[in-house]
């Protein structure tokens, strides 16, 4: 079965430090990526996407995702955080060739302090 | 438009009752999908609708769950007999369901079930 891993559950960042988050998936065949953030109270939504093609992917909010297939990898970055981009952070996969429900990470707890 | 709505934001229960939580999707999105998020766990897939029709049940975790949708628009998700490990925010989640657009899916804010 497909699953997805984030391997931190918790990190903690100063404001201007740089940020990677690991997302690993578990499938063979051709995937979709997708990074969701949930803001504290807020609903969640979509962070970034990649479908195919350029393997580095640029989503809101200067965040980044590399998709790197060797390595079934689909990291988080972005240079510089802020306090603002305190949230909880999801890792997604869907099988391109199936239905569309998506298989979640566990998600990772981002706190940035000022 | 509006975005996915859910209702109750919060539902508490006794062990045994049936409960109902009720998704409505934005406007003209023709796929739904339920997942569950319990303390400390990602999301977990529950079941998705493409109009009325359930193609992927495959996340119910027992007999006591089921959903249905109706007019392709609401759908309610409804739990039997409920048991403590219940317990969870029950999120909805809706899609265009046309070529990319079946991609992204959106969020409602979603139920917090507690079974006592």
């Amino acid at each position: 079965a497909q699953s997805v891993s984030q391997h931190n559950h918790h990190v903690i960042l100063s404001e201007a430090a740089s940020l990677e988050l690991g997302c690993n998936y578990s499938y063979g065949g051709t995937v979709n990526l997708f990074w969701y953030v949930q803001y504290p109270g807020q609903h969640l939504q979509l962070l970034l996407k990649y479908f195919s093609g350029d393997p580095l992917v640029k989503g809101i909010k200067g965040f980044e995702a590399e998709f790197i297939k060797s390595k079934f990898s689909f990291n988080l970055r972005k240079p510089s955080v802020q306090w603002s981009d305190t949230a909880e952070y999801f890792c997604a996969v869907k099988n391109s060739g199936g239905y569309n429900k998506l298989i979640f990470g566990a998600g990772t707890r981002l706190a940035v302090h000022p | 438009g509006a975005g996915v709505s859910q209702s109750p934001s919060n539902k508490v229960t006794e062990k045994g009752k049936d409960v109902e939580l009720r998704c409505d999707p934005i406007s003209g999105h023709t796929a739904l999908y339920w997942y569950r998020q319990s303390l400390g766990q990602g999301l977990e897939f529950l079941i998705y609708f493409q109009g009325n029709s359930a193609p992927d049940k495959s996340g119910l975790p027992s007999d006591r769950f089921s959903a249905e949708r109706t007019g392709g628009s609401v759908s309610t998700l409804t739990i039997q007999r409920t048991q403590q490990e219940d317990s969870a925010v029950y999120l909805c989640a809706s899609s265009r369901g046309r070529d990319r657009g079946h991609y992204e899916q959106y969020f409602g804010p979603g139920t917090r079930l507690t079974v006592t």
